[in-house]
């Protein structure tokens, strides 16, 4: 069974770059034609999506974010990654990376979630 | 990009029925997922593609699409229902938005 788990620095600097990684265990990153996303929420606040990368290697970004987001997959290591740039304390949030089963666009497992706050 | 609009809150007493809409243009045409979180979690899917649910989620738990609403109902509510609950589609553009999420309070 699928599990994801995110890690990465929980506290960036503004204008610097967020990075995150989520590992993908009892599977792999490269079957079943999976999609994989990034979601994050603000304290207090609800659910937005950041991105997706498609189990071809295709990525599709929230337009509100396009300009700073980088979601890549290393197939090597079995984990997916998620680069924002430009941090400001507006992108404090809680970061989950998602899973989305083949041709359905919902996102049937979750990680945890991690916290990232950006502050000096 | 694509709009989903929820209420803010719902209450309802034990036992009762719930009911949380999920506003969007013509969002019968869509298919629509609900998610529900408790606090300190990740979301969990309850329901998808309108009206199915993932093994292991209770009957009570339903979902209907019409016209410009879709609505997850919950019935016969508990207490350990209460929870915030958010709609989600894939829109045409290919983005994947969610409503502004419901809080149920169970009274």
């Amino acid at each position: 069974q699928l599990q994801l788990q995110e890690s990465g620095s929980g506290l960036v600097k503004p204008s610097q770059t967020l990075s995150l990684t989520c590992a993908v265990s009892g599977g792999s990153i490269s079957s079943g034609g999976y999609s994989w996303s990034w979601i994050r929420q603000p304290p207090g606040k609800g659910l937005e999506w950041i991105g997706y990368i498609y189990h071809s290697g295709s990525t599709y970004y929230n337009p509100s974010l396009k300009s700073r987001v980088t979601i890549s997959v290393d197939r090597s290591k079995n984990q997916f990654s998620l680069k924002l740039s430009s941090v400001t304390a507006a992108d404090t949030a809680v970061y989950y990376c998602a899973s989305s089963p083949p041709e359905y666009w919902y996102f049937d497992l979750w990680g945890r979630g991690t916290l990232v706050t950006v502050s000096s | 990009s694509y709009v989903l609009t929820q209420p803010p809150s719902v209450s309802v007493a034990p036992g009762q029925t719930a009911r949380i809409t999920c506003g969007g243009n013509n969002i019968g045409s869509k298919s629509v997922h609900w998610y529900q979180q408790k606090p300190g979690q990740a979301p969990v899917l309850v329901v998808y593609d309108d009206s199915d649910r993932p093994s292991g989620i209770p009957e009570r738990f339903s979902g209907s699409n019409s016209g410009n609403t879709a609505t997850l109902t919950i019935s016969r509510v508990e207490a350990g229902d209460e929870a915030d609950y958010y709609c989600q589609v894939w829109d045409s553009s290919s983005d994947l938005p969610f409503g502004g999420g419901t809080k149920l309070t169970v009274l």
